[in-house]
């Protein structure tokens, strides 16, 4: 199947400070790629759709001013958390489809996930 | 609306086999995935279903009645490492994002 990657994979930063968390589509391009926020024992909550060359579109009740998206490219698509306050702290997980097939069906392929701690 | 439903919890004995049972109501329908995920770890794939009926892949199996708006996810011969949380989630039209359920954490005991 086709492989996401995500860096770091987890990181501690201080309060008021900003973290950028990359998402990269390691064997195939990827237009469109999903940004998810897990809290513990908690599903996946979908926070925005990163569209490659276009505004990212974010879900309902999710900031678009703090959580800053950028899809630069075919395979990269940025998170920043903008000064990142400890109710920030989550499991941050990407996704995206192969299109071109190399997924047996229209599924998508989670990154391994970032763990973000803000003290 | 979208609404995905599943037991938050369930236990079964190591050998046995459990049955996740998921319900759903989109507004649109493309498919039904479930995924595996351990603490920590990120979803990993374990089944589709579009078309009713069931779908056999080794100890898993999974389940989709489109009129009922149902699925369920079959483990068979349960091993300590089952224990996990199994997502339901559905896919609509085009290159929507995936609906996930909240979750169903399994513990296998012994």
């Amino acid at each position: 199947g086709a492989v996401v990657s995500q860096h770091p994979s987890w990181v501690i930063c201080k309060s008021g400070t900003s973290v950028k968390i990359e998402c990269r589509s390691l064997d195939f391009q990827a237009t469109t790629m999903f940004w998810y926020r897990q809290f513990p024992k908690q599903s996946l909550m979908l926070m925005a759709t990163s569209n490659e060359g276009s505004k990212a579109t974010y879900e309902q009740g999710v900031e678009k001013d703090k959580f800053l998206i950028n899809h630069a490219s075919l395979t990269l698509s940025t998170l920043t958390v903008t000064s990142a306050h400890p109710e920030d702290s989550s499991f941050y997980i990407c996704s995206a489809r192969d299109w071109g097939g190399s997924g047996s069906y229209n599924e998508q392929f989670f990154g391994p996930g970032t763990r973000l701690t803000v003290l | 609306g979208q609404n995905i439903d599943q037991p938050t919890e369930m236990t079964a004995t190591e050998g046995a086999i459990v049955q996740i049972n998921c319900t759903y109501q989109t507004s649109g329908f493309n498919g039904l995935f479930w995924y595996q995920q351990h603490a920590g770890e990120a979803p990993t794939f374990l089944s589709y279903n579009v078309l009713d009926g069931l779908e056999e892949k080794g100890r898993f199996s999974s389940f989709l009645s489109r009129s009922k708006g149902y699925s369920y996810l079959l483990l068979k011969e349960l091993q300590m490492k089952d224990s996990a949380s199994y997502l339901c989630a559905v896919s609509r039209a085009g290159n929507t994002p995936l609906v996930f359920g909240k979750g169903t954490r399994l513990s296998v005991i012994a």
